[in-house]
């Protein structure tokens, strides 16, 4: 059974400070991995893909992946009360995505 | 990318009736996705739709509850069928154009009475 596993949360960070966010994934022979933000109510939007070990940056978002530990993260600095949502790690391999179960993140004004 | 056109957005069904949920992508693609959202949970994959042949589903999910169609390559319906309470849910269609991102309709939000 594939899996994607993260820790629900709810995470809470004040404004302006560092989010981290995390997954490890169950699968090797994944190829590429993505983050996704959920608004309540609203469907899944990406934010992040990363493809090799290593980080990739956009903007206020850092991707990391470790493919020997089978781990993901996501940071988001400089948090804004609009970054509360659900984040969604997620996998892909095999023609499927699989999805963790999102870490619901609180960023107080 | 692609766009998908998901409907209905919504609706209030009896328990014991079926809902046909649609979903429109703006291009052709291989395989389009259904999967379940229930409350405060993650997405969970019903099934994986091809044109030209039987959909194939996920564990825990069946043909005779969950019909699919996918008349051509840019179209699919899911059909929840003789609901029951435990069906209410947020019902997601997605699409990978290129085998890597994921793309969704705007999900149809279900709750059976």
């Amino acid at each position: 059974q594939k899996e994607v596993e993260q820790n629900s949360g709810p995470l809470s960070v004040p404004e302006g400070a560092i989010a981290s966010l995390n997954c490890t994934y169950s699968d090797r022979g994944s190829q590429s991995f993505f983050w996704y933000r959920q608004y309540s109510g609203k469907s899944p939007e990406l934010i992040m893909s990363i493809y090799s070990n290593g980080d990739k940056e956009d903007g206020r978002f850092t991707a990391q992946l470790n493919k020997a530990s089978q781990y993901v993260s996501l940071l988001i600095r400089d948090s804004q009360p609009s970054d509360s949502a659900t984040y969604l790690c997620a996998s892909y391999g095999g023609f499927k995505t699989i999805f963790g179960a999102g870490t619901r993140l609180f960023v107080k004004a | 990318s692609a766009v998908i056109s998901q409907k209905p957005s919504r609706d209030i069904c009896q328990r014991g009736t079926s809902l046909t949920i649609q979903c429109q992508v703006d291009s052709q693609v291989t395989m389009m996705f259904w999967y379940r959202q229930q409350p405060g949970q993650s997405l969970t994959l019903i099934a994986t739709a091809n044109q030209g042949s039987e959909a194939t589903y996920e564990s825990g999910f069946v043909i005779d509850k969950f019909p699919i169609s996918r008349p051509n390559l840019t179209f699919s319906t899911l059909t929840v069928s003789n609901m029951s309470p435990e069906d209410s849910s947020i019902y997601l269609c997605s699409v990978n154009p290129s085998n890597t991102e994921a793309f969704f309709g705007q999900g149809t939000r279900l709750t059976v009475v």
